[in-house]
């Protein structure tokens, strides 16, 4: 399975953006970068997803490095609500999303 | 829309008994999953189905048993509950099979095995 690698804990403040890093070096021209999030108790919420190009939507942007072995999730303007675990996912095939550890991030008031 | 609807959300079994967790999407979802998730660990796949009447095992499939009558409802069952199974369960769904789409989860089952 292809893999990706987040820090365990990013911290932030609110009102600055967030860039959450994400690399997976070992991706194939066919696995699309997804993004999730968990809120505390709550199930996971999709943010966003991407093959090649940057993505945008209401939620937060998805940069792709070039050579796709990295990318970044961007949120532009952090809320207390952003705090959660942010989970960076290769999908292929069936999608059957393989979860890691994600990333913890802290917002600052 | 509802989106995915998960009941109950929280339930004690002792160990041996059985029960079957709901699961129930109103988007017309090709595709469901299961999920369960223990304390500090990321989720992890249990069964999954690319349609009405077609399941497959994930990653952790044993003691689980799952079947897709209808697209829009995907129960997964506890033959026999285990301590093991203590964990919080939760229910996806995407529009189709390919890695393009996004998943849609519910809001969890608590399950505690005593």
């Amino acid at each position: 399975d292809a893999k990706t690698t987040q820090p365990n804990s990013m911290e932030s403040n609110e009102e600055e953006p967030v860039h959450l890093p994400c690399n997976h070096s070992t991706i194939s021209g066919t696995d699309y970068i997804h993004w999730y999030r968990q809120l505390p108790s709550q199930g996971p919420e999709y943010v966003i997803h991407g093959l090649t190009s940057n993505v945008n939507n209401r939620m937060a942007s998805l940069a792709i490095a070039e050579d796709r072995k990295s990318s970044t999730l961007i949120l532009h303007r952090a809320t207390l609500r952003d705090a959660a675990v942010y989970y960076c996912i290769l999908a292929w095939g069936a999608q059957k999303l393989v979860f890691g550890q994600g990333t913890r991030l802290t917002i600052n008031p | 829309n509802a989106g995915v609807t998960q009941t109950p959300k929280f339930q004690v079994l002792k160990t041996g008994q059985s029960m079957t967790l709901q699961c129930a999407q109103d988007m017309n979802h090709e595709y469901m999953s299961w999920y369960r998730q223990d304390p500090g660990m990321g989720l992890r796949l249990i069964h999954y189905s690319v349609g009405a009447g077609i399941t497959d095992q994930g990653e952790v499939p044993n003691g689980y048993n799952v079947s897709r009558s209808t697209t829009e409802d995907f129960p997964l069952r506890l033959l026999s509950a285990a301590p093991s199974q203590t964990s919080v369960y939760f229910c996806a769904s995407s529009l189709t099979i390919g890695p393009g789409y996004g998943y849609t989860f519910g809001s969890g089952t608590r399950l505690t095995v005593v």
